[in-house]
């Protein structure tokens, strides 16, 4: 049973452009949930989502960003009109369900906006 | 809101120490507490997780004690080693699922 699966792991992008994060949870798993670690600190909560719906997006900035989990493929993290302050690395974690489950996290997504 | 310290911030020791690394948090309504390393510019690896009907988790030279009411875990290294240079991270998960995250202790282990 392969791991979370996150790509890319490295992205690129100038400011202005827009990122795509992917996230591939493990098998079984229908709960995605995001972070995001800003350089010298912990990871901070982004959003939850089970597929085809958002659950939690409470720590999600209200512009520019955006999640989706498909009821087929990954999920979804989007960052329109990437800003260097977004430059951060994002995991995303995916669990079998809430409370009590181990949530299992991807090896992340290094974003870095020029 | 939930809120997690981790103290202290930074940990220097040399090889062969016994350690303790302390973690906090605001709202004792959690359903568990886990353990994670993490290497510079690498992902999570998970160390111990902790349910909280449960007060400690042991894993080779790694035992970990959760004392829910107070708000408090402590993650004990015996006989540290260089290899276990790291920042290691505490995270506590509510009953909506989603994680509150310390920012660290980083560890430093000289041969």
């Amino acid at each position: 049973n392969a791991g979370v699966m996150q790509n890319p792991r490295h992205l690129v992008r100038r400011r202005g452009q827009e990122a795509r994060l992917r996230c591939s949870p493990m098998k079984g798993h229908s709960h995605v949930y995001w972070y995001r670690q800003l350089p010298e600190e912990g990871l901070k909560f982004m959003v939850y989502l089970q597929k085809e719906n958002i659950i939690d997006e409470s720590g999600m900035p209200k512009e520019r960003f955006s999640a989706e989990f498909p009821k087929e493929g990954p999920s979804i993290l989007r960052i329109q009109q990437v800003v260097r302050g977004d430059s951060a690395a994002y995991f995303c974690a995916s669990s079998t369900g809430t409370g009590i489950y181990e949530q299992y996290f991807g090896p992340g997504t290094r974003l870095t906006v020029t | 809101k939930q809120e997690v310290t981790q103290i202290p911030a930074a940990l220097s020791v040399p090889e062969g120490e016994n350690l303790v690394l302390n973690c906090s948090f605001t709202d004792s309504a959690i359903y568990n507490l886990q353990w994670f390393r993490q290497d510079p510019g690498k992902g999570l690896t998970s160390l111990l997780l902790i349910q909280s009907s449960q007060r400690e988790q042991t894993s080779g030279r790694l035992n970990a004690s959760l004392d829910k009411s107070s708000g408090r875990s402590t993650l004990y290294i015996a006989a540290s080693q260089p290899g276990d240079s790291a920042t290691y991270l505490c995270a506590v998960k509510d009953n909506a699922g989603k994680s509150t995250f310390g920012d660290g202790t980083t560890l430093t282990v000289k041969p």
